[in-house]
């Protein structure tokens, strides 16, 4: 069973950089795509972007000039770095594996999410 | 980037009762279309993928139709364990995005 466990700081200042880790387990992380999504407080989802395996990854345009998502195989570990934050991204945090079947693309294992919250 | 519209944003019902959601795209995106449920508290879990598949695990009450811009998710028989919030998300092209969800609560 794929499970995934994100891991970090809950509370972070502005200006500053938002650190997140997954640790994945049951799966392998050189073979799939690897997301980020988050959800503000009584919001809806947002889709951060995914990486597969260092070399390819794909980020949201509303995000993309501050975030950077990576892999670290040997730890079994995907990563998302979120700079220059403020308080609306303040969120909960969650790190998803990308299933992929018949040239279909959908999050099928999903981190229990981590609250993230901007302030001084 | 591709608009994902649902319908209604909230709905009240009765256990047993037939209950759809619409979801409507901006621009066409064929059948790359996921349904999610989302329980409070908790993270989301994928229902159906390629607008039509259950995926494994899921009870059989929950189908999914539609391609192009419009579809739906429909549960036959609400159950206790449904009432949660629901979204569906395009998959067609990045970036990934999701409909507003519709909240499902008892009547």
């Amino acid at each position: 069973q794929v499970q995934l466990q994100e891991s970090g700081p809950g509370l972070v200042k502005p200006s500053e950089t938002l650190s997140l880790t997954c640790t994945v387990s049951g799966a392998s992380i050189s073979s799939d795509y690897w997301s980020w999504v988050r959800q503000p407080p009584g919001k809806g989802l947002e889709w951060i972007g995914y990486i597969y395996y260092n070399v390819n990854t794909h980020y949201n345009p509303s995000l993309k000039s501050r975030v950077t998502i990576s892999v670290d195989t040997s730890k079994k570990q995907f990563s998302l770095k979120l700079r220059s934050v403020t308080a609306a991204d303040t969120a909960v945090y969650y790190c998803a594996r990308e299933g992929r079947y018949s040239g279909y693309d959908f999050a099928d294992f999903w981190g229990q999410g981590t609250l993230v919250t901007v302030s001084s | 980037d591709i608009q994902m519209t649902q319908s209604p944003s909230s709905l009240s019902a009765s256990v047993g009762d037939r209950v759809t959601i619409t979801c409507r795209a901006s621009q066409s995106i064929s059948t790359y279309l996921n349904w999610y449920q989302q329980k409070v508290g908790r993270a989301p879990k994928l229902l159906i993928y390629g607008a039509s598949t259950l995926q494994g695990g899921v009870p059989s009450r929950f189908s999914g139709s539609g391609s192009g811009t419009d579809f739906s998710l429909t549960i036959s028989s609400l159950q206790p364990e449904d009432f949660a919030t629901y979204y569906c998300q395009q998959s067609y092209e990045t970036p990934l995005t999701f409909g507003g969800g519709t909240k499902v609560d008892i009547k």
